[in-house]
């Protein structure tokens, strides 16, 4: 199935360093998402960007919506331990709210943070 | 508030047997969505059910079908599984008012997961 493209698959950083990953797509999407996923659980929620252009802050995460619709990046600051996990973005195609359950993932990124 | 529980956490089926998996939505959730994810993957959707009726379907064969009860809670079913069936299944809740938006636009709410295992 379609999924978005995510970069980097990994990365092995040490305690305190920025983090940058971003996402692409050859489609547009109408909203953009950005999960994490720790081993043995579901996805959480980390930020949502419903506009094109749109730059939003959740504490040291910063996400941007690309202007052509077609990308997003996330960016952590001053990571710590307990940022790793899989990070994965997802776009939703549709606008209505019944296609909200309908996200396409990427592949996602693995953080590693060394202390 | 209860979140997303899922049953059984890990199960281990041949193939061409059948699988049930269930899902409780979150308290307050009428929407339930299904996805694969399968080894060092993305999750994929499988489909999305909203007033006990399927709204929605991912590229996935009619093998997999499922249900919504009353209480919102769902169930996936796959029927004659494959080795390429082996994947963790997860369900993701949200809400929909009656005008058909979101609440919380967005906020899908997954639980942790069916791990299954086709040998």
């Amino acid at each position: 199935g379609q999924q978005l493209n995510q970069s980097p698959q990994s990365m092995f950083i040490q305690e305190g360093e920025d983090v940058s990953m971003n996402c692409t797509s050859s489609s547009i999407f109408n909203t953009w998402l950005w999960y994490k996923q720790d081993p043995g659980e579901g996805p959480v929620l980390l930020i949502a960007l419903y506009k094109a252009g749109e730059l939003t802050s959740n504490g040291r995460l910063t996400a941007q919506f690309g202007i052509t619709r077609k990308d997003s990046f996330l960016n952590i600051s001053a990571s710590i331990p307990s940022d790793v996990g899989i990070y994965f973005c997802a776009g939703q195609l549709g606008a209505g709210g019944t296609s909200y359950g309908k996200l396409t993932f990427g592949q996602g990124t693995i953080l590693t943070v060394h202390p | 508030e209860t979140g997303v529980t899922q049953s059984p956490t890990h199960l281990i089926k041949t193939r061409g047997q059948q699988v049930t998996l269930r899902c409780s939505s979150q308290s307050g959730h009428n929407t339930v969505s299904w996805y694969q994810q399968a080894l060092g993957q993305g999750p994929q959707f499988i489909f999305q059910y909203y007033r006990e009726e399927e709204n929605g379907r991912g590229n996935f064969p009619p093998r997999f079908s499922g249900l919504q009860f009353p209480n919102y809670s769902s169930e996936l079913n796959v029927n004659a599984l494959e080795l390429d069936d082996s994947a963790l299944y997860l369900c993701a809740s949200s809400h929909i008012t009656g005008t058909g938006t979101l609440s919380g636009a967005n906020v899908l709410t997954f639980g942790a997961g069916s791990r299954l295992t086709v040998l």
